[in-house]
C-alpha cells in the first residue's frame, strides 16, 4: 500500500516557468489537499478538493490552480513561478473529509526553489 | 477565523526529561484537535487526536487532553528520547456544524522544533 505519493522530490526552476506537481493516493479518499510549508509559518492551505470534479480554494491559492479528474490523482500547478514559492509542498488525503474528524495522510513532500 | 497557536521554540531537553510543548486554539464550536510529527526529511504523521471535551490522546509515550475551558491541548512526555527528536505541529479540524467550507481542512500551528541530546 503506497499511501500518498509524490513527484518530484525536489525541483529548481527559474522564475516565470511552469510545472506541475504530482500528488497521488491509493487509499479511495475523497478529500485532497495541499498545503506549503515554510519557516516559521507552520502550513497553509493552497487548495483543496472533497471529490473528482470538485475543487476549492484554501488560504494561500495565488499563483496556484489544481484539478481533480480522478479521485486518485490531485496535480498542483504553477502558472508562472517566482521565488515567493520556494518552499516545501505536501499533499495529504483523508477519508472523513466531511465531518473534520478523519486524520489526514501526509505525502513526503515536493522542496522547491525558484531562483 | 481559526487559529492555532504553540509555544516559542526550539525546545532543547536531555534524554529521559519531561517535555510539555504548549498549544492554543481559536475556533468556533468545537473542533477535533490533533497533534503531528515531522521527522527529519519526512511529511507530517499523526501522532494523536482528541475529538471532544475532556478526551485524552496518546501514543508513543506522548498525551494531549482536550480541554475546552482553556482551549488548550498541550503535548506532554513523562520521558524523552533521542528518537523524539522533530518538529511538532498543534492543528485543528472545524466542527462539522461550521458552515459547508470546513471540509476536513488543517490549520495548523507554526511547529515547535524538538531536540533531545544523549
Amino acid at each position: 500500500n503506497a499511501g500518498v505519493t509524490q513527484t518530484p522530490k525536489f525541483q529548481v526552476l527559474k522564475t516565470g516557468q511552469s510545472m506541475t506537481l504530482q500528488c497521488a493516493q491509493d487509499m479511495n479518499h475523497e478529500y485532497m489537499s495541499w498545503y506549503r510549508q515554510d519557516p516559521g509559518m507552520g502550513l497553509r492551505l493552497i487548495h483543496y478538493s472533497v471529490g473528482a470534479g470538485i475543487t476549492d480554494q484554501g488560504e494561500v491559492p495565488n499563483g496556484y490552480n489544481v484539478s481533480r479528474s480522478t479521485t486518485e490523482d490531485f496535480p498542483l500547478r504553477l502558472l508562472s513561478a517566482a521565488p515567493s514559492q520556494t518552499s516545501v509542498y505536501f499533499c495529504a488525503s483523508s477519508r472523513h473529509g466531511t465531518s473534520g474528524r478523519g486524520e489526514q495522510y501526509f505525502g513526503p513532500g515536493t522542496r522547491l526553489t525558484v531562483t | 477565523g481559526d487559529s492555532v497557536t504553540q509555544m516559542e521554540g526550539p525546545v532543547t531537553l536531555s534524554e529521559e526529561a519531561f517535555l510539555t510543548i504548549n498549544c492554543t486554539y481559536t475556533a468556533t464550536g468545537y473542533p477535533s484537535l490533533f497533534w503531528y510529527v515531522q521527522y527529519p526529511g519526512e511529511g507530517l504523521q499523526l501522532l494523536l487526536k482528541a475529538t471532544k471535551a475532556d478526551d485524552k490522546g496518546s501514543n508513543k509515550g506522548f498525551e494531549a487532553t482536550y480541554r475546552k475551558e482553556t482551549t488548550s491541548f498541550h503535548l506532554e512526555k513523562g520521558s524523552v528520547q533521542v528518537s523524539d527528536s522533530a518538529v511538532y505541529f498543534c492543528a485543528l479540524s472545524a466542527a462539522a456544524n461550521a458552515g459547508g467550507t470546513s471540509y476536513g481542512k488543517l490549520t495548523f500551528g507554526q511547529g515547535t522544533i524538538l531536540t533531545v541530546h544523549p
